[in-house]
C-alpha cells in the first residue's frame, strides 16, 4: 500500500521564479492538504483540496495556490518567489467528512530553497 | 485564535531515562489532541492522539492525557531508546469535515548510548 509520495524532493529557484510541487496521496484517500515548514518551525497549513476544490485556506498569499485532479493527486503552486518561501513543504493525505479519523499522513516533503 | 506551546529543546538525555515533553494549548471548545513524531529523513508519522477530556493516548512507550482543566497534552515515555531520537510535535484540530491541523514548534529529543 503505497503512502503519500511528493516531488521533487529538493529543489533550488531563484527569487520571482515559480515553482509546482506534486503530492500523491495514500491509496484510498480522497483529501489532499499542504503544509510549509520553515526551519525549526512547526508545520502551517497552507489549503486543502477534496474533490478538486479548494476547502479551507491558511493564512497564505495568493502567490500560493493549488489544484488537485480526478484521481486525487495534488500540486502547489508558488509564484513570484521569495527568500522567505525556502521552507519544507509538506503534503498530508486523509478522508474527507464523517469518516475522517483526525489523523493525517504526511509524505516526506519537498525541500524549497530560493537564492 | 487556536494555538500549540511546547516545550523548547533540544531535550538531551541518556539511554532508558525518563521523558517528558510538556504541551500546551489555547482552543475554544473540544479540540483533538496528537503527537506526531518526525525521524530524521522521514515524514511526520502519528505517535498517538487524544479525543476528548481525561483520554488517554498511547503508542510504542509513549503516553499522554488530555487535560481540560490545565489545558495540556504532555508525552511522556519511562525508559527512552537512541532510536527515539527525533522532533515532537504536538497539534490539535477542531475537527470537522477538514481536520486542519495547528502544531507547535516542535522539540528535537536526543538519546544518547
Amino acid at each position: 500500500d503505497a503512502g503519500v509520495t511528493q516531488s521533487p524532493t529538493h529543489l533550488i529557484k531563484t527569487r520571482g521564479q515559480q515553482v509546482t510541487l506534486r503530492c500523491s496521496p495514500k491509496s484510498g484517500h480522497d483529501t489532499v492538504s499542504w503544509y510549509q515548514q520553515a526551519l525549526g518551525q512547526g508545520p502551517q497549513f497552507i489549503f486543502q483540496y477534496y474533490e478538486e476544490e479548494e476547502r479551507q485556506r491558511g493564512n497564505f498569499p495568493d502567490r500560493f495556490s493549488g489544484h488537485q485532479f480526478p484521481n486525487y493527486s495534488s500540486e502547489l503552486n508558488v509564484n513570484a518567489l521569495l527568500l522567505g518561501d525556502s521552507a519544507l513543504y509538506l503534503c498530508a493525505s486523509s478522508l474527507w467528512g464523517r469518516r475522517n479519523t483526525g489523523e493525517l499522513f504526511f509524505g516526506e516533503g519537498s525541500r524549497l530553497t530560493v537564492l | 485564535g487556536d494555538s500549540v506551546t511546547q516545550m523548547e529543546g533540544p531535550v538531551t538525555l541518556s539511554e532508558e531515562a525518563f521523558l517528558t515533553i510538556n504541551c500546551t494549548y489555547t482552543a475554544t471548545g473540544y479540540p483533538s489532541l496528537f503527537w506526531y513524531v518526525q525521524y530524521p529523513g522521514e515524514g511526520l508519522q502519528l505517535l498517538l492522539k487524544a479525543t476528548k477530556a481525561d483520554d488517554k493516548g498511547s503508542n510504542k512507550g509513549f503516553e499522554a492525557t488530555y487535560r481540560k482543566e490545565t489545558t495540556s497534552f504532555h508525552l511522556e515515555k519511562g525508559s527512552v531508546q537512541v532510536s527515539d531520537s527525533a522532533v515532537y510535535f504536538c497539534a490539535l484540530t477542531r475537527g470537522g469535515a477538514t481536520n486542519k491541523l495547528i502544531f507547535g514548534t516542535g522539540t528535537l529529543l536526543a538519546v544518547q548510548p
